[in-house]
């Protein structure tokens, strides 16, 4: 099965809420990392966690090496926010395994 | 970070025809990677490209569609052979400066084969 579980798929918020995605590992991950790829294609890199949290304005992230999962907090959601939201965890061969996306709306 | 950057951003070609990929850092770094993504589906590993050693490729990928070079620290470039519509995805390159484990990701080139 999938190494990495990502969820929800897609998710609309109005701006100002808040939300969180997560990501669950089959296997042991050193690190995770978390991406938002915008509208026109472009990937920014968020995050690199290889334990506990981290916090970058309005978004923070969490990674649990022990009980497998990352989320990623996003507080006071901004038009700005919109895109796809990708986690990645570290493979063996320190590779990026993949999680599946979460498409991201935000709404006036 | 490392900046990279990509030529083309995108491109239409014919089927059966063989384009390059060209990806640069802006400072040298030690793997270069390659990925594949179709439209609203996640990344996919291709290929990973260290300097001055053939490109190791992932299940699904082969040398023979895709070859790659990496003739130095801060340059490698992606061809994809015999182009299929199939093919038509978003090719991008992506990087970690020295030391460093976060990756970074080139624009991407947007392939279309007629």
């Amino acid at each position: 099965g999938d190494q990495v579980e990502q969820s929800p798929s897609a998710l609309s918020l109005h701006e100002g809420t808040s939300s969180a995605l997560r990501c669950n590992f089959t296997t042991t991950t050193r690190s995770v990392q978390w991406f938002r790829q915008n509208s026109r294609g472009s990937l920014i890199n968020l995050f690199y966690l290889a334990s506990g949290t981290k916090e970058n304005g309005r978004l923070k992230s969490a990674f649990d090496s022990k009980e497998l999962y990352s989320t990623l907090h996003i507080r006071d959601a901004q038009l700005e926010d919109s895109g796809t939201y990708f986690c990645a965890a570290e493979g063996s061969n320190y590779q990026l395994i993949w999680g599946s996306g979460t498409k991201l709306i935000i709404k006036p | 970070s490392v900046l990279l950057y990509q030529k083309p951003n995108r491109d239409i070609c014919q089927s059966g025809t063989s384009l390059k990929i060209q990806c640069v850092a802006d400072s040298q770094v030690v793997s270069m990677f390659w990925y594949q993504q179709f439209q609203e589906q996640s990344l996919m590993l291709m290929a990973t490209a260290n300097e001055g050693s053939e490109a190791t490729y992932e299940s699904g990928f082969t040398k023979d569609k895709f070859p790659i070079s990496r003739p130095n620290l801060t340059f490698s470039t992606l061809t994809v052979n015999n182009a299929r519509p199939g093919d038509s995805s978003i090719y991008f390159c992506s990087s970690s400066p020295r030391g460093v484990y976060e990756q970074y990701f080139g624009p991407g080139t947007r392939l279309t084969v007629l």
